[in-house]
């Protein structure tokens, strides 16, 4: 069985500083892992993946995500964040040689003016 | 189209309506996935086609629910005899297929059942 769990709900950040939100999986074989975010009333819009190579993974709109085995984590990261970055992200795990997706609950991000 | 397409966007059925709900994937795409996402969770994976094969249908809720691909592009979910717990939100992904790329969904049909 595949599963991801996203552990805050809700994080909060000025504008400027660094971001975080984290994500810890857990899958039989190796993992293919995925950032998603959702705009209010928007579908999920692909941010980067991870399949196989370095554990640092960048994506659109300056995010990157760090891939960890040994603590089984895929937390997503931002240097400087921008007031139009707060929108809900999703984490997701696919097991090698499985095509569906499991998605964590989600984390909505604000970023403080 | 350049992405996935859903319609409709918004439905209303009353309880006991059946409703279908489309999706048009990207042109190209050999994977297609519906999710139900109900307000304030995740997605749910409900089922996945391989062009017009359906090779995983183990998320469908129940018997009333049933997803086609007659021609390995266009898909429908179709919910019959609806009811209040299935008020969710829609989800139609599709993908190349080729194992390691990802899905890009649509924008989703919201279901409200009153």
């Amino acid at each position: 069985a595949q599963s991801v769990a996203q552990p805050e709900d809700q994080v909060n950040v000025a504008e400027g500083n660094p971001l975080t939100v984290k994500c810890t999986y857990s899958v039989s074989g190796n993992p293919y892992l995925f950032w998603y975010v959702q705009y209010p009333n928007r579908g999920l819009q692909f941010l980067l993946k991870y399949i196989t190579g370095d554990n640092l993974v960048k994506g659109s709109y300056g995010f990157e995500a760090e891939f960890n085995k040994s603590q089984t984590s895929f937390h997503l990261k931002k240097p400087s964040a921008l007031v139009s970055d707060s929108a809900l992200y999703f984490c997701a795990v696919r097991d090698f040689g499985n095509e569906k997706l499991t998605f964590g609950t989600g984390t909505r991000l604000t970023i403080i003016p | 189209g350049a992405g996935v397409s859903q319609s409709p966007r918004y439905k209303v059925a009353k309880r006991g309506q059946d409703v279908a709900l489309r999706c048009d994937p990207i042109s190209g795409h050999v994977s297609l996935f519906w999710y139900q996402q109900a307000l304030g969770q995740g997605p749910e994976f409900l089922t996945y086609f391989q062009n017009e094969a359906q090779l995983d249908k183990s998320g469908l809720p129940s018997d009333r629910f049933f997803a086609e691909r007659p021609e390995g592009s266009v898909s429908t979910l179709k919910i019959q005899r609806t009811q209040q717990e299935d008020s969710a939100v829609y989800l139609c992904a599709s993908s190349l297929g080729k194992g390691n790329t990802e899905a890009f969904f649509g924008q989703g049909t919201r279901l409200t059942v009153v």
